[in-house]
């Protein structure tokens, strides 16, 4: 089925271990956002790519990193994983241009629930 | 002060009643956004405007530009409408692409 698929649902890390989350979309969509969404805080911008090789920092970017090798694939690395950084993160894809396009709309991933212990 | 403010922050409903979530906003757009998450669940995308007004089955949202505001209505409201609906806009120029949220709205409908 055509959508965005994130790996892993849920993960578990300890204090200082690094780990990737997948984000995946079969969608052609040019443009690719990575959100964490913490009680209180509502949903924030970590990092976003407006196409194959860009990347761009959001909000929150610090202790993240992403890549952007193929238009499909936009994996987030937490490079040292911190117990703030325990949160629920979703990925989102959406057509970049023609803002005003009728279908210019967002997909977002089931999302990825993260402890840091 | 938030670029989205949402109200209420929450809302209990009895079925079959008409609901209003308000979202007012503070930057220029080129785009606003309704979203809608279940507990526990993913995000979905409601609509998407960027100005008038768009329907989609019980569903209805509005957007005023001049006034920097947008409603959601849901008409005959159902158990299953119970939500968090989530109000975010693509700010004007270069930034759009990128979404700003509100902090939603949790929406419990009793049957």
């Amino acid at each position: 089925n055509a959508g965005v698929t994130q790996t892993p649902k849920f993960q578990v890390l300890k204090t200082g271990q690094s780990m990737t989350l997948q984000c995946a979309q079969d969608m052609n969509h040019e443009y690719m956002s990575w959100y964490r969404q913490d009680p209180g805080m509502g949903l924030r911008l970590i990092h976003y790519s407006v196409g194959a090789g860009i990347t761009d920092q959001g909000e929150v970017p610090n202790g993240y990193n992403v890549s952007r090798s193929t238009t499909e694939d936009f994996p987030l690395r937490l490079l040292s994983a911190a117990p703030s950084q325990t949160s629920v993160y979703f990925c989102a894809s959406s057509y970049f241009a023609q803002p005003y396009r009728d279908n210019y709309g967002y997909t977002f991933g089931s999302g990825t629930r993260l402890t840091v212990v | 002060k938030n670029e989205v403010e949402q109200s209420p922050q929450n809302l209990t409903a009895q079925e079959g009643e008409f609901i209003t979530i308000n979202c007012s906003y503070s930057v220029g757009i080129s785009a606003l956004h309704w979203l809608q998450q279940h507990p526990g669940g993913g995000i979905v995308s409601l609509f998407m405007l960027s100005s008038g007004k768009k329907k989609h089955g019980r569903l209805i949202a509005t957007i005023n530009i001049q006034e920097k505001h947008s409603s959601l209505h849901i008409t005959a409201s159902h158990p299953r409408d119970s939500a968090v609906y989530i109000c975010a806009v693509n700010a004007g120029g270069t930034s759009y692409g990128k979404l700003t949220f509100g902090q939603g709205t949790i929406l419990t409908v009793h049957p």
